[in-house]
């Protein structure tokens, strides 16, 4: 089936560690983005990417990084430099310019114990 | 840059009733206002959507109504069932493929 793949589901991480979520599409989807989702603050956009080999910082880039080095993949680093990392996370996709409609993954939560 | 307020933050109604959600955005160039629905434990779908150049978008239970000189859109679903019950975030963006910015959320709780 087509969709979206996050992976883990759950994390856990010690302080001080970098660790990597994955996202992976087989929709051909052209863009991918990344939000982070806190209880009443909604969604907020941390990286996308339009075209692979490309990205953008969203509002809340700080402490985090993404490569896109495949159009499938879009995998996204949350570093020691992200203060306060304990969060549900969300990748996305979208399959052109004039397509409106986000995919989503069913997220990966990570706890920093 | 784009900002997006949605009210209420969380709404109870008995089934049945109609429901409303409320948006305002900043953008005056927005164009592009989703909806999307998530369920507890899982991603954000997207249930209806609506472009500048229309004022209403009508889909079974739901409809989208827009305001482009108040810069507000808001989702109605009528007839509402249990299993309406969700988060539920309106969006906005200047064009479809560009990034959205989403709004806070509001929890619709639907009571038998």
């Amino acid at each position: 089936d087509g969709g979206i793949t996050q992976s883990p589901k759950y994390l856990f991480r010690k302080e001080g560690q970098n660790v990597t979520l994955s996202c992976e599409q087989n929709l051909n989807h052209d863009a991918m983005y990344w939000y982070r989702q806190d209880p009443g603050q909604g969604l907020r956009l941390i990286y996308y990417s339009q075209i692979v080999n490309d990205f953008q910082k969203g509002d809340i880039a700080e402490g985090y990084s993404v490569s896109r080095e495949k159009k499938e993949s879009f995998p996204l680093t949350v570093t020691s430099a992200q203060k306060n990392p304990t969060a549900f996370y969300l990748c996305a996709s979208r399959g052109g310019l004039n397509t409106g409609e986000l995919f989503f993954g069913e997220g990966s939560r990570l706890t920093v114990l | 840059g784009e900002n997006v307020e949605q009210h209420p933050s969380t709404l109870s109604v008995q089934e049945g009733d109609s429901a409303v959600i409320k948006c305002t955005y900043s953008d005056s160039a927005s164009n592009y206002f989703p909806w999307y629905k998530q369920e507890l434990g899982k991603g954000p779908q997207l249930i209806i959507d609506i472009r500048s150049n229309v004022g209403e978008k009508k889909d079974q239970r739901i409809a989208v109504t827009l305001n482009k000189t108040a810069k507000h859109f808001s989702l109605h679903i009528t007839e509402t069932q249990p299993e309406d019950s969700a988060v539920y975030f309106c969006a906005a963006s200047r064009e479809a493929g560009t990034a959205l910015i989403f709004g806070k959320g509001t929890t619709l709780s639907v009571s038998s």
